[in-house]
C-alpha cells in the first residue's frame, strides 16, 4: 500500500531563517505530488504541485519555493522566513485523476 | 475570491441522528467534488467523491448529493457516530486544471454522545 511521510512534524524558526520541509511518498511510481498550505481559519490552500521530477507549478506567489530532486521527494524550502510563513503545511500526492492521499503535515511556527 | 464556501464554521448533532454538512461553489466549470474528514494534528482523509455526471453518490454511512443547478453540494452521514467528530473540508476541481482541489474553509462535526 502507499504511504507518505512528512517531516517535521512541528517547527519553531526565527524570521529571516531558512526552511527545508521533505516529503516521501512509498508505495507507488510517477505521482503526481503537491504543497499545501492552511492558514488559522482558513481552508487548504495549493502551493505547489509536480507532475514529475524537476517539473514545478506555482500556485501562488510567495516567499517559498518546491522542488523535486527524486521520483517520490518533494521539498518545500525558504531561503529567508517571514512572520506570514506561519502555518500547517500539507504534502499530498496523486495518481491517475484518483483522489489526492495527505501526509499528517508540520506545524511551522515563526517567531 | 472563495470559490468554494462552508458557511457554517461548526455543527453539533446527538449520536445517532444525522449529520448534514454544506458547501456552496461559484465557478460552474467544476466537476468533481470530494470531502475529506480532518482530526486534529493529522492530514485530511479523503472520504467520499461525486462526478458532476450524477447527482448523489453513497458509501456506507457517508451519501454525497449535488445540485449543480445551485451550485451546491451537502455530505450527509448517518447514524452520525462520536468518531466521526473531527472537521469537514470540502473541495472542487475542474476538467481544466484536475490537479487542482480548491478547498473550503471546513466545518467542525461535534457528536454528541
Amino acid at each position: 500500500s502507499q504511504t507518505i511521510h512528512q517531516w517535521p512534524a512541528t517547527l519553531v524558526q526565527p524570521v529571516g531563517s531558512p526552511l527545508s520541509l521533505e516529503c516521501t511518498v512509498e508505495g507507488t511510481s510517477n505521482p503526481n505530488l503537491y504543497w499545501y498550505r492552511q492558514a488559522a481559519g482558513r481552508g487548504l490552500q495549493l502551493l505547489f504541485y509536480s507532475v514529475g521530477i524537476g517539473q514545478i507549478s506555482s500556485e501562488v506567489p510567495q516567499n517559498l519555493s518546491a522542488s523535486r530532486p527524486q521520483d517520490r521527494q518533494f521539498i518545500l524550502s525558504s531561503k529567508k522566513l517571514l512572520l506570514s510563513d506561519s502555518g500547517f503545511y500539507l504534502c499530498a500526492w496523486s495518481r491517475d485523476n484518483q483522489p489526492q492521499h495527505f501526509g499528517d503535515g508540520t506545524r511551522l511556527s515563526i517567531l | 475570491d472563495q470559490q468554494v464556501k462552508q458557511n457554517s464554521p461548526s455543527l453539533s448533532v446527538q449520536e445517532g441522528r444525522i449529520s448534514i454538512l454544506n458547501c456552496d461553489y461559484t465557478n460552474s466549470m467544476f466537476d468533481y467534488f470530494l470531502w475529506y474528514k480532518k482530526y486534529p494534528a493529522e492530514g485530511p482523509t479523503f472520504l467520499i467523491s461525486i462526478s458532476s455526471i450524477k447527482d448523489k453518490n453513497e458509501d456506507g454511512r457517508f451519501t454525497v448529493f449535488l445540485n449543480k443547478s445551485a451550485k451546491h453540494l451537502s455530505l450527509h452521514i448517518v447514524p452520525s457516530q462520536p468518531g466521526d467528530s473531527a472537521v469537514y473540508f470540502c473541495a472542487a476541481s475542474g476538467t481544466s486544471g484536475t490537479y487542482k482541489y480548491i478547498f473550503g474553509t471546513g466545518t467542525r462535526l461535534k457528536v454528541l454522545a
